[in-house]
């Protein structure tokens, strides 16, 4: 899974604040994928986007969570006034292609700690 | 409502024998399936995978095999190696028209020397 980057690698927020977490996918990707893991659960889709749109947002909680993917530039997982419950591992997958779901490769992950 | 369900959180075996993980699945609509191996502090690394329309696949140590009409799949590892001591999660797809993948709870794999 080289080429997929994330950062931060660890984010500390108070409650209330607002988390933004990037994602680079690998170098001619234009598919992303975001999952959340929770402790001790499996990764849970939350978003797939193409450059400029988003596809499918069905996992995604209806209110604070927010995604993009530009046309230039990282996609970013914003998360606004975030709650303890937000801390998770977040990881992004990227693929050359949709639907094509053993091409997705994942990123390091980036954790969030909400204090 | 957990679709994909890795029922074993935890497995150990002895180097050079076999390893078995499963996973079931609820929803008949899924078409590929995948397993992924994940060491801490990274993202998960796919590992082998199998289209509904075939019962085993095949990749070196790793044999994955399908059984739809008890909506189950297995994943084997032979013979097992310290190196494969990770969490394994399965991961299902196809319900929608989108990419995302359905993934289990994971289970953790201790190959011991």
């Amino acid at each position: 899974n080289a080429g997929v980057m994330q950062n931060p690698r660890h984010l500390v927020r108070r409650r209330g604040q607002e988390a933004r977490l990037r994602c680079s996918p690998v170098k001619g990707h234009s598919h992303v994928y975001w999952y959340r893991q929770l402790p001790e659960e499996g990764l849970k889709f939350m978003v797939y986007l193409q450059k400029e749109n988003i596809i499918d947002e069905s996992g995604m909680p209806k209110e604070r969570f927010s995604a993009e993917f530009p046309k230039e530039g990282p996609s970013i997982l914003r998360i606004q006034q975030v709650v303890r419950g937000d801390s998770a591992a977040y990881f992004c997958a990227s693929s050359p292609r949709g639907l094509i779901y053993n091409e997705q490769f994942f990123g390091p992950g980036t954790r969030l700690t909400v204090l | 409502d957990q679709q994909v369900k890795q029922n074993s959180p935890s497995l150990s075996v002895q180097e050079g024998r076999i390893s078995i993980l499963n996973c079931d699945y609820t929803n008949s609509m899924f078409d590929y399936f995948l397993w992924y191996k994940k060491y801490p502090a990274e993202g998960p690394t796919f590992l082998i995978s199998i289209s509904s329309i075939k019962d085993k696949n095949e990749d070196g140590r790793f044999t994955v095999f399908l059984n739809k009409s008890a909506k189950h799949l297995s994943l084997h590892i032979v013979p097992s190696q310290p190196g494969d001591s990770a969490v394994y999660f399965c991961a299902a797809a196809g319900s929608g028209n989108t990419g995302k993948l359905i993934f289990g709870q994971g289970t953790t794999l201790q190959v011991k020397p």
